[in-house]
């Protein structure tokens, strides 16, 4: 089945710094990338996901990348603020209707004022 | 207010005694899921289904039951519950891509 490998963990920047994080994933066959946030004690929410026939997405200061060939996709955030603070999960997802999502394991983004 | 919830939000019990998480969406999605959620281990699916009556496994189904017999609804059972199913729990449902989550069950099993 799907693998999603997350890194780094763990991400401390300053204010104003951008901050990537990448996963790579094994089945070729995946065709949906979503990115969630989750905040200290809430629920997970969907910040931007990229289909598989796409190679860039933004939202204003949120960008995914997908590069098809090595596997792997990539969330980059510019200018960060405190309250970009959280944890993010990148998953994967191959089947019809999207359901069967496999995450990764998170990496917690600190950033200091 | 279109949302997810689940019942209870926190929970304590001791092994082998039989519990239901319950989880309910009023936004008329055809699709739900169960995750737990352990540290360092991301989310992980648990069981999930696409339309009443029609679930499937995820990656860890194990000591755990769902059914949907009605849209809205999607409970997950542990028959019963042991210590290594302490957890937080996620239920999610979506019209399409977007996983919508509830507001997490934490359970503790003793």
């Amino acid at each position: 089945g799907e693998n999603v490998e997350q890194h780094p963990s763990t991400l401390s920047v300053q204010e104003g710094d951008s901050a990537v994080i990448k996963c790579t994933y094994s089945d070729s066959a995946s065709n949906y990338f979503p990115w969630y946030k989750q905040e200290l004690g809430k629920r997970p929410q969907l910040i931007i996901d990229i289909r598989s026939n796409v190679g860039e997405k933004k939202d204003q200061r949120i960008a995914v990348t997908l590069n098809k060939t090595a596997k792997h996709f990539s969330l980059h955030i510019t200018e960060t603020q405190p309250e970009d603070s959280a944890v993010y999960f990148c998953a994967a997802s191959w089947r019809t209707g999207f359901q069967k999502l496999v995450f990764g394991t998170g990496t917690r983004l600190l950033v200091s004022p | 207010e279109a949302q997810v919830t689940q019942n209870p939000r926190y929970l304590i019990t001791v092994t082998g005694k039989k519990l239901t998480v319950t989880c309910s969406q009023n936004m008329n999605h055809e699709y739900m899921s169960w995750y737990r959620q352990d540290p360092g281990l991301g989310l992980r699916q648990i069981y999930y289904s696409m339309n009443v009556e029609v679930t499937d496994k995820g990656d860890v189904p194990e000591g755990y039951k769902v059914s949907r017999k009605e849209k809205r609804n999607f409970p997950l059972i542990l028959e019963s519950p042991s210590p290594n199913q302490t957890s937080l729990y996620f239920c999610a449902s979506s019209l399409q891509e977007t996983q919508y989550f509830g507001p997490g069950t934490r359970l503790l099993v003793l």
